[in-house]
């Protein structure tokens, strides 16, 4: 089973800082990477999402940092608000065969106000 | 409004009893998914269909059927539960398989197997 392997399980960050997920992954050949966002008792919802030929990509306060040669990819959430706290999840896709997303086991942000 | 549905949202049942969660979508989508979240787990899927009347098992299918007789619909059976099935479930879909399209989720089902 290729695992994506997903830190911290849980982040708490003052209102303004800046909170970070990482994600690493065991395998190269997966060509998409997402982030998604889910409110308790919500589905997640895809947030922000790069492809393997990007190293950055940035929509508002949420910036994807991604390290093909490291096999690392993060989430920078800049100027943290309280409504940010939530579930993350991140992901890879693969194209081999049927397309699959795998997940990673998700980190709990708590923006304090 | 482009959206997925599930019901029930929230479930109690006991051992053995034969249950049934459905999924419908109305954005036309070709492919739907079964994922089940478990703390510390993350989502892992169940089941998948790429269109009508095909399905195949993701990578926790025991215990669990699926069906794709219409397009809208995928529902997950629960031929005899048991409590290690206890999670919360997400159906999902998408429109094929394309690098970049969007997977929509349901608002989840809380199942708890008694």
């Amino acid at each position: 089973q290729q695992q994506v392997k997903q830190s911290p399980q849980s982040l708490i960050v003052q209102k303004g800082g800046i909170s970070i997920i990482n994600c690493a992954y065991e395998n190269t050949a997966f060509d998409y990477f997402p982030w998604y966002q889910q409110f308790p008792g919500k589905g997640p919802a895809l947030l922000i999402a790069i492809r393997p030929d990007v190293s950055e990509k940035k929509e508002g306060r949420f910036t994807i940092s991604f390290n093909k040669s490291a096999k690392q990819f993060s989430l920078h959430i800049m100027d943290s608000q309280p409504g940010d706290s939530a579930t993350y999840f991140c992901a890879v896709l693969t194209t081999s065969g049927t397309y699959k997303y795998i997940f990673g086991t998700g980190t709990r942000l708590k923006v304090l106000a | 409004e482009a959206q997925v549905t599930q019901n029930p949202r929230y479930l109690i049942t006991v051992t053995g009893k034969k249950l049934t969660v459905t999924c419908s979508q109305n954005m036309n989508h070709e492919y739907m998914s079964w994922y089940r979240q478990d703390p510390g787990l993350g989502l892992r899927q169940i089941y998948y269909s790429m269109n009508v009347e095909v399905t195949d098992k993701g990578d926790v299918p025991e215990g669990y059927k699926v069906s794709r007789k219409e397009k809208r619909n995928f529902p997950l059976i629960l031929e005899s539960p048991s409590p290690n099935q206890t999670s919360l479930y997400f159906c999902a879909s998408r429109l094929a398989d394309i690098v970049g399209d969007t997977q929509y989720f349901g608002p989840g089902t809380r199942l708890t197997v008694l």
